[in-house]
């Protein structure tokens, strides 16, 4: 089967780095990728790791190392704008998307 | 360049009844998808087209679900009839799979209640 561990929530204050961590178990493995939704909002993509280490734009990077099935996204100079809920999903044949995270950023 | 629009944004029906809702993806996208998103979970993938023929439809209940893609463009997914644990967003999402990273493009969702 195909399963995703993530955080349920995670806070930090403005101006703050944060790690989210993503464990998954998957057949048909091509990358992982990580989609941002804010409160009653569309997902949005953020980024896509196809390949192991660090992918940066902007602010936020992620990473991914294959032999360990694992993922982060890491969040730099943490805005207000940043609170909302962050998806990490394997790209197999189809996307999967894992329970979430939910940042909250504190002044 | 417009993004992918569904409609409509809201429903509440009572259950049993039937739902129908509308999805227009970005132009020139091959692929659509529908999502089921209860609160507090990531989006379960319900169907995928490709075109218009079915991709993948594992996850779709169809002894009361069914969606269609005419003419590869707009589709519809429908309810019928609907029961309490049907409450979520719908949401519908496009991309272009060129060969790359599969990136979906998700519109605003439907947030259906039923009661």
């Amino acid at each position: 089967g195909q399963s995703l561990e993530q955080p349920s929530e995670v806070t930090a204050v403005e101006g703050a780095i944060v790690q989210i961590n993503c464990t998954y178990q998957t057949s048909g493995f091509y990358g992982l990728s990580w989609y941002q939704q804010h409160d009653g909002g569309a997902p949005t993509f953020l980024s896509y790791n196809g390949l192991d280490g660090l992918e940066e734009t902007g602010r936020f990077s992620s990473f991914l190392s294959r032999s360990d099935s694992y993922g982060y996204l890491l969040l730099q100079e943490l805005q207000m704008k940043d609170s909302a809920s962050y998806f990490c999903a394997v790209q197999g044949g189809k996307l999967i998307f894992g329970q979430g995270t939910e940042l909250s950023v504190k002044p | 360049e417009a993004g992918v629009a569904q409609s409509p944004r809201y429903k509440i029906i009572e259950k049993r009844q039937s739902v129908a809702f509308w999805c227009n993806p970005i132009s020139g996208h091959a692929t659509l998808y529908w999502y089921q998103q209860i609160l507090g979970q990531g989006p379960k993938l319900l169907i995928q087209f490709q075109n218009n023929g079915v991709v993948d439809d594992s996850q779709l209940p169809k002894d009361r679900f069914s969606a269609e893609r005419l003419k590869g463009v707009d589709s519809t997914l429908k309810i019928q009839p609907a029961k309490l644990e049907d409450s979520a967003v719908y949401l519908c999402a496009s991309s272009s799979r060129t060969g790359g990273p599969d990136t979906q493009y998700f519109g605003p969702g439907t947030r259906l209640t039923v009661l």
